[in-house]
């Protein structure tokens, strides 16, 4: 069965330095999101991603954020300078619809910001 | 208060006994999804029902939606072991990103 897949699974960094988490969603969809949970807390939108543009983002999604798809598999979520409360679990996800359809999400990127 | 809130926070039962989780939310909706998560895990997605539909079924799950009250609830019959995780309600709100619910933990007792 396809599946969303994330790497690293757990990345440890310092406070200030860039972190790239990778994602190779399900290779017929065409939107795909980046989600995070801080821990013990709820599922959070970050940014969603479609035709090669950003369709929409949150709050959250400042300008230290960043999100590519370089060569047609990857989706990239891109963290120039963490801070600590950047420390939480990201979720790529992808769909093969737009509106609300089923989301199909990977295991997630544990992100530690020290 | 935040789109997506489910009650109860946390629920334990008996395995073999029905669970009940509910939702609320605030704005429009196109469709209205519930997730299951294992702890540290990924999202899985479990049932949709679309706004114009009052009830769907699948296997032992049964969700209800009533648009009129904002809320939905899934219901897992007969229980077991293995359903112990966090259950999380998403809504659309008429555009792309789906709005996650705070979730309920559900702990089965063998």
């Amino acid at each position: 069965e396809p599946e969303v897949t994330q790497t690293p699974s757990h990345q440890v960094t310092q406070m200030g330095q860039e972190v790239i988490l990778r994602c190779v969603p399900i290779s017929n969809h065409l939107y795909f999101y980046w989600y995070r949970q801080i821990l013990g807390q709820k599922v959070e939108f970050l940014v969603s991603f479609y035709n090669n543009e950003i369709s929409e983002k949150s709050e959250i999604f400042d300008d230290q954020f960043s999100v590519e798809r370089p060569d047609g598999s990857n989706f990239t979520l891109k963290i120039r300078s963490t801070k600590l409360e950047d420390s939480a679990m990201y979720f790529c996800a992808s769909s093969d619809s737009a509106l609300g359809g089923e989301l199909f999400f990977g295991e997630g990127s544990r992100l530690t910001v020290l | 208060s935040q789109q997506g809130e489910e009650d109860p926070q946390a629920l334990s039962i008996q395995e073999g006994e029905n669970a009940t989780m509910n939702c609320s939310y605030k704005t429009s909706i196109n469709n209205l999804q519930w997730y299951r998560q294992n702890s540290g895990r990924g999202l899985v997605h479990l049932i949709l029902i679309r706004s114009n539909e009052r009830e769907k079924h699948s296997g032992r799950l049964r969700v209800t939606l009533d648009t009129s009250k904002k809320s939905s609830s899934l219901l897992i019959t007969a229980s077991r072991a293995a359903d112990t995780a966090s259950y999380f309600c998403a809504t659309d709100g008429g555009n792309e990103k789906l709005t996650f619910g705070t979730g309920t933990r559900l702990t089965i007792i063998p």
